[in-house]
């Protein structure tokens, strides 16, 4: 049963193009979490989502940012007209419900040109 | 709104030592989980161990324990007989249990091992 996978590992983007990040949850599990680490700090929550349902976005940055999760295939956030400050690594984790542990992705490492 | 703070940003430890990662929290709520992860360089997020707010007791799992004061809002990591592969980031975590899965970190404490 593989783990929750995340790609690609590393992604390199110029100033003002798209990022799009993937996000497969283990088998089972049908929410998923998205996480931003900023060097040196800890992981901030971003979005909590459920399949084609976004259940809470308060970590969400107003512009530019969102993420999905659709009924069939991968969670995908999304970054429009990237910024040197987004620069980070972008971690997804998946449960199987609200009150089930979690299973952290190893992340996508974002890197702005 | 819940925080999370790790006083130390660096401890270092001699192999088969013990170390002790401090960390403190701040809500309103009183039935919650607390938890440590530990990074490696590899950056994949591993869950050391886990507390349940309404359990008195510590949480132990092999070299890894945890002192839980609820009252102090206190959740210390200890470590003991440090080996070399316990060189990582640890993140103290923690989770109010009505506000879904959501979780919040702290900034920290990177460990290191000497041989």
């Amino acid at each position: 049963n593989a783990g929750v996978m995340q790609n690609p590992r590393h992604l390199v983007r110029r100033r003002g193009q798209e990022a799009r990040l993937r996000c497969s949850p283990m088998k089972g599990h049908s929410h998923v979490y998205w996480y931003r680490q900023l060097p040196e700090e800890g992981l901030k929550f971003m979005v909590y989502l459920q399949k084609e349902n976004i259940i809470d976005e308060s970590g969400m940055p107003k512009e530019r940012f969102s993420a999905e999760f659709p009924k069939e295939g991968p969670s995908i956030l999304r970054i429009q007209q990237v910024v040197r400050g987004d620069s980070a690594a972008y971690f997804c984790a998946s449960s199987a419900g609200t009150g089930s542990g979690y299973t952290f992705g190893s992340g996508t490492r974002l890197t702005v040109v | 709104a819940q925080t999370v703070t790790q006083s130390q940003p660096e401890m270092s430890v001699q192999e088969a030592e013990t170390v002790t990662l401090s960390c403190t929290y701040d809500t309103s709520e009183s039935d919650y989980y607390l938890f440590w992860y530990k990074q490696p360089p590899s950056r994949q997020m591993i869950l050391v161990i886990r507390q349940e707010a309404y359990k008195q007791q510590n949480a132990t799992e092999n070299r890894f324990s945890v002192n839980f004061q609820k009252a102090a809002k206190s959740f210390s990591l200890k470590i003991s007989d440090s080996q070399l592969g316990d060189a990582a980031m640890y993140f103290c975590a923690y989770r109010f249990k009505a506000a879904g899965n959501k979780l919040t970190f702290g900034g920290g404490t990177r460990v290191l091992v000497k041989p």
